[in-house]
């Protein structure tokens, strides 16, 4: 079963306007982590930004920012002020305790984010 | 600069031969993964390490083969087992393998196809 949802395959934005990226998980477990990436076009993953299930605020790195709906599984990541370098593919990411050592990290489908001069 | 390196950046694989994927990090990170990403999709785990000469097999293991002699070195090696290896390949590391507010680090990437 799918466990991150992201149903944006290819979104569209002006060069400095604001963007929401959707992003919806599901787990069982209480404590958990959520992750975006953004992958350019040539390849790196970066890591943008971080919000932990216990986190009672909602993340926020320079630009980035994470709405985070615990009751509604979700973790949509919000981009303002876009620019012509945000242009790329987003990860969403989930990281579960695991019953063993090992904590899982399940990737979303990635969407693909173009931004528009 | 502390980071991941992946080596080669391209790499083509003839029928019946094994190729190996560099990964190094100077992160003094404990654990490695192992990523195949195909286009249009997530990543998906093939292999991961905790520890030195400890390693564990991922989500999609077959056709595939691992070591961890060096901290900072966890090669991956595509046998000729694997019978769809075209795909880009993503090394990544972590300070330790568990602990849910710790991110993964990633490598450039490698870009394998057969020939």
């Amino acid at each position: 079963a799918q466990k991150i949802t992201q149903t944006q395959p290819g979104m569209f934005v002006q060069e400095k306007e604001a963007v929401t990226l959707d992003c919806t998980y599901d787990t069982s477990d209480q404590s958990y982590g959520l992750f975006w990436y953004k992958q350019p076009s040539s390849g790196e993953m970066i890591f943008l930004i971080y919000q932990g299930s216990y986190d009672e605020q909602n993340a926020t790195e320079g630009r980035y920012s994470l709405n985070f709906q615990k009751a509604r599984k979700s973790a949509n990541l919000v981009i303002s002020a876009s620019q012509l370098g945000d242009s790329a593919m987003y990860f969403c990411a989930m990281r579960e305790l695991m019953k063993t050592s090992y904590d899982k990290v399940i990737f979303g489908p990635g969407t693909s984010l173009s931004v528009i001069p | 600069d502390g980071g991941i390196t992946q080596s080669p950046k391209y790499l083509f694989r003839k029928e019946g031969q094994n190729v190996t994927l560099s990964c190094e990090q100077n992160l003094n990170h404990d654990a490695m993964y192992w990523y195949r990403q195909d286009p249009g999709q997530g990543l998906r785990l093939i292999y991961y390490s905790q520890i030195v000469n400890d390693f564990q097999k991922g989500d999609i293991a077959e056709g595939y083969s691992v070591s961890r002699e060096k901290k900072e070195s966890f090669p991956l090696t595509v046998t000729s087992a694997q019978k769809n290896p075209t795909a880009f390949y993503l090394c990544a590391s972590s300070l330790r393998i568990w602990g849910d507010n710790q991110p993964q680090h990633f490598g450039d990437g490698t870009r394998l196809s057969i020939l």
